[in-house]
């Protein structure tokens, strides 16, 4: 079955540095979206990628949806504590718009 | 709007127990779904709903049961509580379907012992 992997699992920075996580699915997606957990805290829709190629900025994030749809990544610029959280992709199972796969998240933890 | 509300936030079970975690949303959605949390293991789809009477499997349906009557409510029950269900259980929901922004709710803690 389908498959989205992210990485790294865990990535801990000094405040003011930058972060990426990846994100690479076994099949080609439809979309891709991205959520953000904290500590606690239930999962938040960050954005949704649609196109192939795609960019988004949300202030210090950037979003990247790759050129074969198979593939996703998360920029966030000079960090900040309050960035701390685990953040998710996800996409559509194989076949249907009605099952969300999840990758495993990359925990985010920053040191100020 | 309240949103997408769960109860009860913490739970502990005996072995052979049942219970129900209850869902609503305040949103007029049609798709609804249930995720279990364990760590490192990020979010799995339990079952999920596309509209009242509708329900179908996610990825990790076993031992538990769903129904919906309303719009508003999707409950989850645990026929026979077993330690390996023990997890944080997320309710979300959607406008139609599992590819629309996904709201969750706060979770409920299930320990099972």
């Amino acid at each position: 079955g389908q498959q989205v992997m992210q990485i790294p699992q865990y990535q801990h920075v000094q405040e003011g540095e930058d972060f990426t996580t990846y994100c690479n699915s076994s099949t080609t997606l439809s979309n891709i979206q991205w959520y953000k957990q904290r500590p606690g805290g239930h999962p938040v829709f960050l954005i949704q990628l649609v196109k192939s190629g795609e960019v988004k900025k949300q202030k210090r994030l950037t979003f990247q949806f790759g050129e074969a749809k198979k593939n996703s990544s998360l920029h966030i610029t000079a960090t900040q504590t309050t960035d701390v959280g685990t953040y998710f992709c996800a996409g559509p199972g194989e076949g249907s718009n009605y099952k969300l796969t999840f990758g495993k998240g990359t925990l985010l933890t920053v040191n100020p | 709007n309240a949103g997408v509300t769960q109860t009860p936030k913490f739970q502990v079970l005996k072995t052979g127990q049942s219970m129900t975690l209850q869902c609503a949303q305040d949103m007029n959605h049609e798709y609804m779904s249930w995720y279990r949390q364990d760590p490192g293991m990020g979010l799995r789809l339990i079952h999920y709903s596309v509209g009242a009477g509708i329900t179908d499997q996610g990825e990790v349906p076993n031992g538990y049961n769903v129904s919906r009557s309303t719009t508003e409510d999707f409950p989850l029950r645990l026929l026979s509580a077993a330690p390996s269900q023990t997890s944080v259980y997320f309710c979300a929901s959607s406008l139609f379907t599992g590819t629309d922004e996904q709201y969750f709710g706060p979770g409920t803690r299930l320990t099972v012992t």
